[in-house]
């Protein structure tokens, strides 16, 4: 069984450009998160989608967007890069659970490095 | 607004001896809480979950972990470290009908010397 499947593993991109990352959740799971872990931090919510809507959003700007397939697979798109965005971004599936005892299954993550 | 504090960044112990994880949060309402742990270019993984009921929970690879509601503390435990054990150990806390949106601490760097 699959567990959370994130491409790349790792990128380098240029300050100003654009970054999509990719996430296939872990098979039976409906709900897709996303997180950024900064180096030295615990990762920060960024936001969650369920029935391919955005659901719930973190303290993140508009530059960042995703996207959740029929599949239930994902897409964080990240535009107009900073310096600041490097980071390891960590995608987390799970089943719809509004009660959110569950927790999550979390894949290993792609490491963006913005130079 | 829900915080999740880890007051050490770092826990040294002697292999065979018992470890604690110290972990304290602050959130309206019931929390729902977590211990997840990250080993190096690995995501987390999860390793146990107080929802409710018994203050004492278990969890994977023998660790355990006791909710107290009056000093908001959730810390974490083995009877006995293995060298295995060390890694990076991350507290979460979400808010209960909140949906899935957890806040993390900063996380405890474990060592455990051989």
């Amino acid at each position: 069984d699959a567990g959370v499947t994130q491409s790349p593993t790792h990128l380098i991109k240029t300050r100003g450009q654009q970054v999509t990352l990719r996430c296939s959740p872990k098979s039976g799971h409906d709900t897709v998160s996303w997180y950024q872990q900064a180096l030295g931090q615990g990762p920060q919510f960024i936001f969650q989608y369920y029935e391919e809507e955005e659901r719930q959003r973190g303290n993140f700007p508009d530059r960042f967007s995703g996207h959740q397939f029929p599949n239930y697979s994902s897409e964080l798109n990240v535009n107009a890069l900073l310096l600041g965005d490097s980071a390891l971004y960590l995608c987390a599936s799970s089943l719809r659970d509004p009660g959110q005892t569950a927790g999550y299954t979390f894949g290993s993550g792609t490491r963006l490095t913005v130079v | 607004a829900q915080s999740v504090a880890q007051p050490e960044d770092q826990v040294n112990v002697a292999e065979g001896n018992p470890l604690t994880v110290k972990c304290t949060y602050s959130v309206s309402g019931n929390p729902y809480l977590f211990w997840y742990v990250q080993y190096p270019n690995r995501g987390l993984q999860f390793l146990l979950k107080y929802i409710t009921g018994d203050n004492l929970v278990k969890g994977s690879y023998g660790f355990e972990a006791e909710f107290n509601k009056s000093q908001t503390s959730f810390h974490l435990k083995k009877p006995s470290a293995l060298v295995s054990d060390s890694a990076l150990y991350f507290c979460a806390v979400s808010r209960v009908n909140y949906g899935q949106n957890f806040v993390f601490g900063p996380g405890t760097r474990l060592s455990v010397l051989p």
